[in-house]
């Protein structure tokens, strides 16, 4: 799977929106983005993903750029509940892979302030 | 989506033991994974485990330290042999379901 590189550490205002980068340049033809994020001692929880359109979900929006190779995910209204680590991660969706594990980086620590 | 339990959510053991947790969904999935992420770091595969199919772990672990059983589809345990301090991490289930992973709540160890 393509690795990916976010900033290590963001900080938003409570009610602002929230934009999160993540490059993946080297990013091939059937691998998807996927964002989950992780709240202190707690599991990672599923977001979103995306092929090539941009995708909306209740908990957010993903932005994926006309060549693939960055990405943004899109918190509209963040609230200090929102403060979490965001792993953007790239993964192989297709028959054969449909099972491909994540592979986890770094991630992004989103702090959101009052 | 696919809710999954763990159990237990934590646990304190002495060096030495061993210590099985329990990983159960609400859901048949084919595909279940184990996690290991130690105190401030991200997640790192541990091994993947198929009904029917003895687990395929990843480079740096053992069988013989992390023994996995999956005898139905809904249902897989991951046990922590011989602890040592160092083992002391949070372990977590995942399943794939439809086209996404999904993770349970963790188990966290702490070995003394």
């Amino acid at each position: 799977d393509a690795k990916t590189t976010q900033p290590p550490s963001m900080d938003c205002a409570e009610g602002r929106a929230a934009n999160l980068p993540c490059n993946h340049s080297t990013i091939s033809g059937n691998e998807y983005v996927y964002w989950y994020r992780q709240i202190h001692s707690q599991g990672p929880q599923y977001i979103i993903h995306g092929l090539k359109n941009n995708e909306t979900n209740e908990m957010a929006s993903l932005i994926i750029t006309e060549d693939r190779k960055s990405s943004t995910l899109i918190l509209p209204h963040a609230t200090l509940r929102d403060t979490a680590v965001y792993y953007c991660i790239v993964r192989k969706v297709d028959k054969k892979n449909a099972g491909n594990m994540l592979t986890f980086g770094g991630g992004t620590r989103l702090m959101v302030k009052p | 989506s696919a809710v999954i339990s763990q159990k237990p959510s934590r646990d304190i053991c002495q060096r030495g033991t061993s210590l099985t947790i329990q990983c159960q969904v609400d859901s048949q999935v084919t595909m279940m994974f184990w996690y290991r992420q130690q105190p401030g770091q991200s997640l790192t595969l541990i091994a993947t485990a198929n009904q029917g199919s003895e687990a395929t772990y990843e480079s740096g672990f053992v069988i013989d330290k992390f023994p996995i059983s999956r005898p139905n589809l809904t249902f897989s345990t991951l046990t922590v042999s011989n602890m040592s301090p160092e083992d002391s991490s949070i372990y977590l289930c995942s399943v794939a379901f439809t086209d996404t992973q999904y993770f349970g709540p963790g188990t966290r160890l702490t070995v003394l």
